[in-house]
């Protein structure tokens, strides 16, 4: 009965290929996040959305693309993957956006760990 | 810019050996300052919410503080188990309608029987 879950955990692949990483969350939330988690453990968020706003970090490159087929999954799509991707992906999931649950707090999964070689 | 500082980066402590890990913030408008676990291989696991200076939650030997600048969270008599990474985040008013979260680069904690 896990609230988020993210597949794989594991994702190696080669420069240049194109991957997904899917994501699913069980909580009934509306807006679902991804986040990258670099070497240095440190945590930025890339995307958040729901179904009527997605609102990308300005420092995410355009190959990487949020797909959302149904409320309760966002995808990540990246293109043409650079040694530099290689990371730690999150995927979160909050109630949000009504005004007043702004301050709810976001469950994450427990990462996909991607290695470029 | 909004940005959030957690001191120190580790943090390693003796079975019952009482501390606190800081978290600093500049943000323009906090709307709430969250706490997160994480360990090893897992995504971060939520703690509390602290919504104003004054503000003070606890679950078990775990106590967050919160003032106008900066949030404590204070470990009472730690276990082995309490050993984690703990990170603090900040919602800010300029972190969109969807509520983006800010996080520090987390305390390492490690407690030794």
């Amino acid at each position: 009965d896990t609230a988020v879950s993210q597949t794989p955990k594991y994702l190696v692949t080669q420069m240049g290929n194109d991957k997904s990483i899917k994501c699913e969350q069980n909580l009934g939330h509306d807006t679902m996040y991804w986040y990258k988690q670099d070497s240095k453990k440190f945590l930025k968020i890339m995307f958040s959305y729901n179904n009527k706003e997605l609102i990308i970090n300005e420092t995410v490159p355009n190959r990487f693309s949020p797909k959302s087929p149904d409320k309760a999954h966002l995808n990540l799509h990246i293109n043409s993957l650079e040694l530099g991707d290689s990371a730690v992906y999150f995927c979160a999931s909050s109630q949000v956006p009504r005004a007043h649950l702004l301050n709810q707090p976001q469950h994450f999964g427990d990462g996909t760990r991607l290695s470029i070689l | 810019e909004d940005q959030v500082t957690q001191s120190p980066e580790a943090l390693r402590l003796q079975e019952g050996e009482s501390s606190s890990l800081n978290c600093s913030y500049t943000v323009s408008g906090l709307r709430g300052l969250f706490w997160y676990r994480q360990d090893p291989g897992k995504g971060p696991e939520f703690l509390f919410t602290l919504y104003s200076a004054g503000e003070e939650k606890e679950k078990e030997r775990l106590k967050a503080t919160l003032t106008k600048k900066e949030s404590f969270l204070h470990i009472t008599a730690p276990k082995p188990e309490d050993s984690a990474t703990y990170l603090c985040a900040v919602q800010a008013r300029g972190g969109g309608s969807q509520g983006n979260l800010i996080f520090g680069k987390g305390t390492k904690l490690s407690v030794k029987p």
